[in-house]
């Protein structure tokens, strides 16, 4: 069984900080989403990485994987009260399956 | 937008009871999904399909049957729902690059 583990699980800061978001996995992936969900919502998707190393920018949102396709990172720069929501990342497999994480809370506070 | 639609979008349904929920795709995507996201446990695969009337069981299956009869629609039924299914259930297909996308979610209730 793949796992992913998301840390960390809560996070609150205020408007204008930075963070960083993990996702960490003994495991190899073909591919990696993070996902973004609002309550009431379904998740959706912010970026997929495909290539060891890759770097993704998204607006103020950095998305990193890791060399070895194990891990990766969600980096938000001058957070901001619209980012507040579950950030979950995904590890996707050549079979059609994948697996998620746990998710992230974050509440960016005015 | 992946063209998903769930439906009923939300439920509330006596223990006991048979519930069906409908999970309709408009892009004729092979692989179709169904999860179930509950506090503290995240996103869990109930059952996929890899085609028509080819379904696959996912890490919590129990409880749950899945028809896929057409490749546009994937049916999941809860033959006699408990209280331990109410839950909030997405549909998903996966696209290029083994992307999910998700629908909005059916919340269900189960009294």
């Amino acid at each position: 069984t793949q796992l992913l583990e998301q840390s960390p699980q809560f996070l609150s800061i205020q408007e204008g900080e930075n963070l960083t978001v993990y996702c960490n996995s003994s495991s190899v992936f073909s591919s990696l989403q993070w996902y973004r969900q609002e309550p009431g919502e379904g998740p959706v998707l912010l970026v997929t990485v495909v290539t060891g190393g890759e770097v993704k920018k998204l607006k103020r949102l950095t998305f990193q994987f890791g060399d070895a396709r194990k891990d990766s990172s969600l980096h938000i720069t001058a957070a901001q009260p619209g980012d507040t929501g579950l950030y979950l990342c995904a590890g996707g497999t050549n079979a059609g399956k994948s697996t998620f994480g746990d998710g992230t809370t974050l509440t960016v506070k005015p | 937008d992946a063209g998903i639609t769930q439906s009923p979008r939300h439920k509330v349904t006596e223990t006991g009871t048979p519930v069906t929920l409908r999970c309709h795709q408009t892009e004729n995507h092979r692989y179709m999904y169904w999860y179930r996201q509950d506090p503290g446990h995240g996103l869990r695969l109930i059952h996929y399909s890899y085609g028509v009337k080819d379904t696959d069981k996912g890490e919590v299956s129990d409880g749950y049957s899945v028809s896929r009869s057409k490749t546009e629609d994937f049916l999941l039924t809860l033959e006699s729902a408990t209280s331990s299914q109410t839950s909030v259930y997405f549909c998903a297909i996966n696209d290029v690059g083994n992307t999910i996308y998700f629908g909005e979610g059916s919340w269900l209730t189960v009294v």
